[in-house]
Protein backbone atom coordinates (compact mmCIF):
# COMPACT_ATOMS: atom_id res chain seq x y z
CA UNK A 1 0.00 0.00 0.00
CA UNK A 2 1.50 3.41 -1.00
CA UNK A 3 1.46 5.79 2.60
CA UNK A 4 1.10 8.90 0.52
CA UNK A 5 -0.44 9.00 -2.53
CA UNK A 6 -1.00 11.94 -4.90
CA UNK A 7 -3.15 12.03 -8.58
CA UNK A 8 -2.51 12.53 -10.91
CA UNK A 9 1.24 11.74 -11.39
CA UNK A 10 1.11 14.23 -14.51
CA UNK A 11 -1.38 17.13 -15.25
CA UNK A 12 -1.13 19.10 -18.56
CA UNK A 13 -3.37 22.11 -18.92
CA UNK A 14 -4.15 25.64 -20.26
CA UNK A 15 -3.27 28.78 -19.32
CA UNK A 16 -5.83 30.37 -16.91
CA UNK A 17 -7.69 26.93 -15.87
CA UNK A 18 -8.46 25.92 -12.58
CA UNK A 19 -7.46 22.57 -11.33
CA UNK A 20 -6.94 20.13 -7.92
CA UNK A 21 -4.60 17.87 -7.00
CA UNK A 22 -5.70 15.22 -4.51
CA UNK A 23 -3.06 13.80 -1.69
CA UNK A 24 -4.22 10.73 0.51
CA UNK A 25 -2.30 9.08 3.45
CA UNK A 26 -3.38 5.63 5.01
CA UNK A 27 -0.43 6.24 7.63
CA UNK A 28 -2.74 7.55 10.91
CA UNK A 29 -0.77 11.35 10.77
CA UNK A 30 -2.10 14.12 12.14
CA UNK A 31 0.12 16.69 9.97
CA UNK A 32 0.07 16.97 6.04
CA UNK A 33 1.70 19.56 4.08
CA UNK A 34 2.26 20.83 0.41
CA UNK A 35 5.36 21.29 -0.91
CA UNK A 36 6.44 23.23 -4.72
CA UNK A 37 9.54 21.86 -6.03
CA UNK A 38 10.79 24.35 -9.00
CA UNK A 39 12.84 23.51 -12.28
CA UNK A 40 16.13 23.81 -10.42
CA UNK A 41 14.78 21.31 -7.79
CA UNK A 42 14.31 23.93 -5.01
CA UNK A 43 11.93 22.67 -2.48
CA UNK A 44 9.88 25.31 -0.59
CA UNK A 45 6.65 24.72 1.59
CA UNK A 46 3.28 26.30 0.98
CA UNK A 47 0.61 24.90 3.22
CA UNK A 48 0.74 22.68 6.38
CA UNK A 49 -2.39 21.10 8.01
CA UNK A 50 -2.49 19.54 11.29
CA UNK A 51 -5.71 17.49 12.42
CA UNK A 52 -7.44 19.66 9.46
CA UNK A 53 -6.39 22.94 10.90
CA UNK A 54 -4.09 25.13 8.29
CA UNK A 55 -1.27 26.32 10.36
CA UNK A 56 1.47 26.87 7.62
CA UNK A 57 0.67 29.59 4.76
CA UNK A 58 3.77 30.66 3.41
CA UNK A 59 3.54 33.45 0.81
CA UNK A 60 1.33 31.71 -2.00
CA UNK A 61 -1.21 33.32 -4.24
CA UNK A 62 -4.51 33.01 -3.21
CA UNK A 63 -5.31 31.20 -6.28
CA UNK A 64 -4.23 28.02 -4.55
CA UNK A 65 -6.44 27.02 -1.91
CA UNK A 66 -5.86 24.08 0.00
CA UNK A 67 -8.47 21.77 1.06
CA UNK A 68 -8.34 19.09 4.09
CA UNK A 69 -11.87 17.23 4.38
CA UNK A 70 -10.41 14.76 7.04
CA UNK A 71 -6.95 14.39 8.64
CA UNK A 72 -6.29 11.87 5.82
CA UNK A 73 -6.84 13.84 2.95
CA UNK A 74 -5.20 17.25 1.95
CA UNK A 75 -6.23 18.44 -1.13
CA UNK A 76 -4.58 21.91 -3.33
CA UNK A 77 -7.24 23.13 -5.88
CA UNK A 78 -5.41 26.06 -8.36
CA UNK A 79 -7.46 28.52 -9.94
CA UNK A 80 -6.50 31.33 -12.87
CA UNK A 81 -3.07 28.74 -14.13
CA UNK A 82 -0.57 31.12 -14.83
CA UNK A 83 2.76 29.62 -16.66
CA UNK A 84 5.24 30.06 -13.56
CA UNK A 85 2.93 27.06 -11.88
CA UNK A 86 4.92 24.95 -13.50
CA UNK A 87 6.38 22.76 -11.20
CA UNK A 88 6.20 19.44 -9.39
CA UNK A 89 4.25 19.50 -6.30
CA UNK A 90 4.56 17.13 -3.48
CA UNK A 91 2.45 16.20 -0.68
CA UNK A 92 3.91 14.83 2.52
CA UNK A 93 2.57 13.84 5.70
CA UNK A 94 4.10 12.93 9.90
CA UNK A 95 2.62 11.63 13.01
CA UNK A 96 3.37 15.32 14.57
CA UNK A 97 4.11 18.52 14.14
CA UNK A 98 7.70 19.02 12.54
CA UNK A 99 8.94 20.73 15.63
CA UNK A 100 7.81 17.64 17.75
CA UNK A 101 11.67 16.04 17.85
CA UNK A 102 10.92 12.42 16.70
CA UNK A 103 7.72 12.86 15.56
CA UNK A 104 8.46 14.89 12.47
CA UNK A 105 9.72 12.44 9.85
CA UNK A 106 8.17 13.80 7.01
CA UNK A 107 6.99 11.04 3.96
CA UNK A 108 6.42 12.10 0.68
CA UNK A 109 4.03 11.03 -2.03
CA UNK A 110 6.07 10.69 -5.69
CA UNK A 111 4.48 14.35 -6.46
CA UNK A 112 2.84 15.64 -9.28
CA UNK A 113 3.75 17.27 -12.17
CA UNK A 114 1.86 20.57 -13.52
CA UNK A 115 2.63 21.82 -17.15
CA UNK A 116 0.83 25.12 -17.76
CA UNK A 117 0.75 25.70 -21.32
CA UNK B 1 15.99 32.73 10.09
CA UNK B 2 16.80 29.23 9.25
CA UNK B 3 18.43 28.20 5.85
CA UNK B 4 20.19 25.56 4.59
CA UNK B 5 23.32 25.35 2.20
CA UNK B 6 24.05 22.69 0.06
CA UNK B 7 27.61 23.18 -1.41
CA UNK B 8 28.07 21.50 -4.93
CA UNK B 9 24.92 21.56 -7.05
CA UNK B 10 26.63 18.13 -8.98
CA UNK B 11 29.06 16.23 -7.36
CA UNK B 12 30.29 13.45 -9.45
CA UNK B 13 32.41 10.09 -7.71
CA UNK B 14 33.62 6.71 -9.44
CA UNK B 15 31.98 3.41 -8.29
CA UNK B 16 33.41 2.67 -4.56
CA UNK B 17 34.73 6.18 -4.11
CA UNK B 18 34.40 8.38 -0.67
CA UNK B 19 31.23 10.03 -1.32
CA UNK B 20 30.94 13.16 0.65
CA UNK B 21 27.95 15.58 0.13
CA UNK B 22 28.23 18.78 2.11
CA UNK B 23 25.01 20.84 4.07
CA UNK B 24 25.58 24.10 6.18
CA UNK B 25 23.12 25.38 8.53
CA UNK B 26 22.01 28.61 10.21
CA UNK B 27 20.23 28.43 12.93
CA UNK B 28 19.68 30.46 16.29
CA UNK B 29 18.39 27.47 18.15
CA UNK B 30 19.66 24.18 18.33
CA UNK B 31 18.09 22.05 15.25
CA UNK B 32 17.00 19.14 14.06
CA UNK B 33 18.81 17.85 11.06
CA UNK B 34 18.06 15.70 7.78
CA UNK B 35 19.06 14.12 4.44
CA UNK B 36 16.26 13.11 1.95
CA UNK B 37 16.82 11.68 -1.47
CA UNK B 38 15.15 11.60 -4.57
CA UNK B 39 15.33 9.13 -6.91
CA UNK B 40 13.99 10.14 -10.46
CA UNK B 41 10.23 10.41 -10.47
CA UNK B 42 9.75 9.52 -7.15
CA UNK B 43 8.89 11.51 -3.78
CA UNK B 44 11.30 11.81 -1.09
CA UNK B 45 12.73 9.02 0.98
CA UNK B 46 14.03 9.91 4.30
CA UNK B 47 18.00 8.78 4.71
CA UNK B 48 18.83 9.98 8.21
CA UNK B 49 18.07 12.57 10.70
CA UNK B 50 19.64 14.35 13.70
CA UNK B 51 17.77 15.48 16.33
CA UNK B 52 19.75 14.81 19.77
CA UNK B 53 22.05 12.32 21.19
CA UNK B 54 25.26 10.87 19.17
CA UNK B 55 26.30 13.30 16.46
CA UNK B 56 27.22 10.56 14.40
CA UNK B 57 24.46 9.31 12.80
CA UNK B 58 23.44 6.48 10.63
CA UNK B 59 21.34 6.02 7.98
CA UNK B 60 19.68 3.65 5.25
CA UNK B 61 22.26 2.35 2.57
CA UNK B 62 24.79 2.62 4.11
CA UNK B 63 24.87 6.70 4.46
CA UNK B 64 25.97 8.55 7.38
CA UNK B 65 26.38 12.31 8.39
CA UNK B 66 27.64 13.72 11.65
CA UNK B 67 26.23 17.10 13.18
CA UNK B 68 29.16 18.94 13.86
CA UNK B 69 27.67 22.25 16.18
CA UNK B 70 31.11 24.48 16.04
CA UNK B 71 31.32 23.96 11.65
CA UNK B 72 27.15 23.90 11.88
CA UNK B 73 27.28 21.49 9.24
CA UNK B 74 25.88 18.39 8.50
CA UNK B 75 27.47 16.56 5.93
CA UNK B 76 26.68 13.29 4.32
CA UNK B 77 28.88 10.36 3.82
CA UNK B 78 29.20 6.63 2.46
CA UNK B 79 32.50 5.21 2.92
CA UNK B 80 32.14 3.53 -1.16
CA UNK B 81 29.30 4.61 -4.05
CA UNK B 82 27.53 1.94 -5.26
CA UNK B 83 25.74 3.01 -8.79
CA UNK B 84 22.62 2.86 -7.34
CA UNK B 85 23.54 5.72 -4.95
CA UNK B 86 23.32 7.95 -8.36
CA UNK B 87 20.22 10.25 -6.68
CA UNK B 88 19.18 13.81 -5.77
CA UNK B 89 20.12 14.38 -2.02
CA UNK B 90 18.72 17.25 -0.02
CA UNK B 91 19.51 18.42 3.58
CA UNK B 92 16.71 20.21 5.63
CA UNK B 93 16.46 21.84 9.02
CA UNK B 94 13.91 22.13 11.56
CA UNK B 95 14.57 25.00 14.15
CA UNK B 96 13.04 25.60 17.13
CA UNK B 97 9.13 25.28 17.51
CA UNK B 98 8.87 26.41 13.63
CA UNK B 99 6.56 23.63 11.74
CA UNK B 100 8.44 23.94 9.03
CA UNK B 101 11.17 22.03 6.64
CA UNK B 102 13.65 24.23 5.37
CA UNK B 103 15.36 22.39 2.42
CA UNK B 104 18.47 22.93 0.78
CA UNK B 105 18.76 23.27 -2.74
CA UNK B 106 19.94 19.93 -3.81
CA UNK B 107 23.01 18.29 -4.75
CA UNK B 108 22.98 15.69 -7.53
CA UNK B 109 25.05 12.30 -7.24
CA UNK B 110 26.42 11.02 -10.04
CA UNK B 111 28.19 7.36 -9.93
CA UNK B 112 30.72 6.42 -12.58
CA UNK B 113 31.41 2.94 -13.54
Amino acid sequence: DTAVSQTPKYLVTQMGNDKSIKCEQNLGHDTMYWYKQDSKKFLKIMFSYNNKELIINETVPNRFSPKSPDKAHLNLHINSLELGDSAVYFCASSRGLAGDGGENIQYFGAGTRLSVL
Amino acid sequence: AQSVTQLGSHVSVSEGALVLLRCNYSSSVPPYLFWYVQYPNQGLQLLLKYTTGATLVKGINGFEAEFKKSETSFHLTKPSAHMSDAAEYFCAVISGNFNKFYFGSGTKLNVKP
